[in-house]
């Protein structure tokens, strides 16, 4: 079936580097697609999306890109800090003709953060 | 950004009872509620869609009478696991749609 994949499962940076965090997707049709980071114990925040329509969009420290040629997200943080230390998922959007439509998620980053 | 709660944030029971968790969209109304379970170092799992005001919609593989779903107004959706094992123990996470998809804390069950 459908899937969303990483093609790391755990990244280790330098405290002021910038992170590159990878997400292949296999859904062509998918319309959106969220980054979310996880805290040990605690649900996914929301980090940044992007609509199938963009290909780059900006927030504070982060930056996703969308390459729908080769399906394909990442994710990159600026200036990496001790507290970006956690997992990171990439979410997409399956939207059907019904106009339901549900998250597929993929495996997950850890990114650790060396002082 | 939007504000999902869950309760309770953790539960320990026996083998064979059956234990509710809320799920609450707090600053706004959400037809539409997802549930996920998670298991330690995996990814988010979707187990249902839970739809306000009808029948939830489960995921292949997921036993709708096991796992109870109610979503009887826009701000509450409850998850009941009924007859819990303890392979049921798991991170239970739901989520809400508002502009965007936002997740709740999270409930923590264990079961004996």
């Amino acid at each position: 079936g459908e899937s969303v994949g990483l093609h790391l499962p755990t990244l280790s940076v330098q405290e002021g580097d910038n992170s590159i965090i990878n997400c292949a997707y296999s859904n062509s049709a998918s319309d959106y697609f969220i980054w979310y980071k996880q805290e040990s114990g605690k649900g996914p925040q929301f980090i940044i999306d992007i609509r199938s329509n963009m290909d780059k969009r900006q927030g504070q420290r982060v930056t996703v890109l969308l390459n729908k040629t080769v399906k394909h997200l990442s994710l990159q943080i600026a200036a990496t800090q001790p507290g970006d230390s956690a997992v990171y998922f990439c979410a997409e959007r399956d939207t059907f003709t019904s106009g339901t439509y549900k998250y597929i998620f993929g495996t997950g980053t850890r990114l650790k953060v060396l002082a | 950004g939007a504000v999902v709660s869950q309760h309770p944030s953790w539960v320990i029971c026996k083998s064979g009872t059956s234990v509710k968790i809320e799920c609450r969209s707090l600053d706004f109304q959400a037809t539409t509620m997802f549930w996920y379970r998670q298991f330690p170092k995996q990814s988010l799992m979707l187990m249902a869609t839970s739809n306000e005001g009808s029948k939830a919609t489960y995921e292949q593989g997921v036993e709708k009478d096991k796992f109870l779903i109610n979503h009887a107004s826009l701000t509450l959706s409850t998850l009941t696991v009924t007859s819990a094992h303890p392979e049921d123990s798991s991170f239970y996470i739901c989520s809400a749609n508002s502009g965007t998809q936002y997740f709740g804390p999270g409930t923590r069950l264990l079961v004996l």
